[in-house]
């Protein structure tokens, strides 16, 4: 079955360094592909999106990475701050499938000061 | 503009008791889906609904669990007869269309069942 998967289960890292956070997903039929950022005791919030016609995307501090051929993805955060520090998950969305959202397990970023 | 509204954020059930979870969509959205996320895991799919059909219940347990987004009013999300290992949080998505829209969390309500 299909699944989203990710490298690394935690990943510290120095305030004002990047960061970088892998996933793996293994349904082709995806065409579309989110991060979120969960904080403790909140729910998923929006980070940044891209669709598969497309193979970087940048917002504010992040870019998204889509490499197709090997189904990965990634997120890059430039000068990474104490806010940043939550788990990250990304999530595919089948074009098969309606609009479910499939998530990997999550990487939790920890900043240290 | 108010994000999506879920409540209660923290209820607690015996064993056989029924647990009602609620979710307001965003203004302008009319697809919401629910998500349950066990402890030190990612978030699973449970159910897509529009309002007044369930477009998706894939991801729901055929037993004890229902769901309705009515034509007025929030969502519902029903557990009959809680067991503990319905003990999760769940989380509540709103799109304003389908298939590769955004989907919005809502904060969660986190269930325990005692």
């Amino acid at each position: 079955g299909e699944s989203v998967g990710l490298h690394l289960p935690t990943l510290s890292v120095q305030e004002g360094d990047n960061s970088i956070i892998n996933c793996a997903y293994s349904n082709s039929a995806s065409d579309y592909f989110i991060w979120y950022k969960q904080e403790s005791g909140k729910g998923p919030q929006f980070i940044i999106d891209i669709r598969s016609n497309m193979d970087k995307r940048q917002g504010q501090r992040v870019t998204v990475l889509l490499n197709k051929t090997v189904k990965h993805l990634s997120l890059q955060i430039a000068a990474t701050q104490p806010g940043d520090s939550a788990v990250y998950f990304c999530a595919e969305n089948p074009y098969n499938q309606g609009g479910k959202l499939i998530f990997g397990q999550g990487t939790e970023l920890s900043v240290k000061p | 503009n108010a994000g999506v509204m879920q409540n209660p954020r923290h209820l607690v059930r015996r064993r056989g008791q029924e647990a009602r979870l609620r979710c307001s969509p965003m203004k302008g959205h009319s697809h919401v889906y629910w998500y349950r996320q066990l402890p030190e895991e990612g978030l699973k799919f449970m159910v897509y609904l529009q309002k007044e059909n369930i477009i998706d219940e894939s991801g729901m347990p055929k037993e004890r669990f229902s769901a309705e987004f009515p034509k007025e009013g929030p969502s519902i999300l029903r557990i009959q007869q809680v067991v503990r290992g319905d003990s999760a949080a769940y989380f509540c998505a709103s799109s304003r269309l389908t298939i590769t829209d955004t989907q919005y969390f809502g904060p969660g309500t986190r269930l325990t069942v005692l």
